[in-house]
């Protein structure tokens, strides 16, 4: 079945570029319309979605981070990025990619990777 | 942006309980509300989508209902293995907000 995998430094150095990659195995990233997803968890607190990209590359940040993120999906690699510039302190946390249960924006997540610790410290 | 707001934030309940949290955005969502369950060091296990849809595999003591600004999360019946951090997630506009959680605990 899929198989979502992030991937990426666990410590970022503050006002460096934080940088994942999520691997989908089991499936084709481009096979099917899906809005593929990352969301983070900052140690003790909740969830915080980051933003989505659709298959085709259209994509969708959460405003209190657009300004620094860039997601990019790779379908020849089958993979989906997620590059956050100017850390600080703040954007420690867990991230998580995610793929939701069908191929509407209105679709809830269903298939999460175990996620990744990042640390941001000098 | 729309704001989810849960309550209670935590909740103590015993072993066969049932136990009821409560999910109210800022703003009409239509049924486009999901329900996750969280248990420390692991991804979040989407229990319930379209408000009131039952995420394959999910025992049935979970239930969702609501439609418009106000949704719930009902467990009929706790077992065990469900104490854990719940979480509804709004997708009817991106940003797809989450609420802040809650947190069951064994009484």
């Amino acid at each position: 079945q899929l198989q979502l995998q992030e991937s990426g430094p666990g410590l970022v150095k503050p006002s460096e570029t934080l940088s994942l990659t999520c691997t989908v195995s089991g499936g084709s990233i481009s096979s099917s319309s899906y809005y593929w997803g990352w969301i983070r968890q900052p140690p003790g607190k909740g969830l915080e979605w980051i933003g989505s990209i659709y298959y085709s590359g259209s994509t969708y940040y959460n405003p209190s981070l657009k300004s620094r993120v860039t997601i990019s999906v790779d379908t020849s690699k089958n993979q989906f990025s997620l590059k956050l510039s100017s850390v600080t302190a703040a954007d420690t946390a867990v991230y998580y990619c995610a793929r939701p249960g069908g191929v509407r924006a209105h679709d809830a997540f269903d298939i999460w990777g175990q996620g990744t610790m990042v640390t941001v410290s000098s | 942006d729309i704001q989810m707001t849960q309550s209670p934030s935590s909740v103590s309940a015993s072993v066969g309980d049932r136990v009821t949290i409560t999910c109210r955005a800022s703003q009409g969502i239509s049924s486009w509300l999901a329900w996750y369950q969280q248990k420390p060091g692991k991804a979040p296990k989407l229990l319930i989508y379209a408000a009131s849809s039952l995420q394959s595999g999910v025992p049935s003591r979970f239930s969702g209902s609501g439609s418009g600004t106000d949704f719930t999360l009902t467990i009929s019946s706790l077992q065990p293995e469900d104490f854990a951090t719940y979480y509804c997630q709004q997708a009817n506009s991106f940003p797809h907000t989450f609420g802040q959680g809650t947190k069951l605990e064994i009484k």
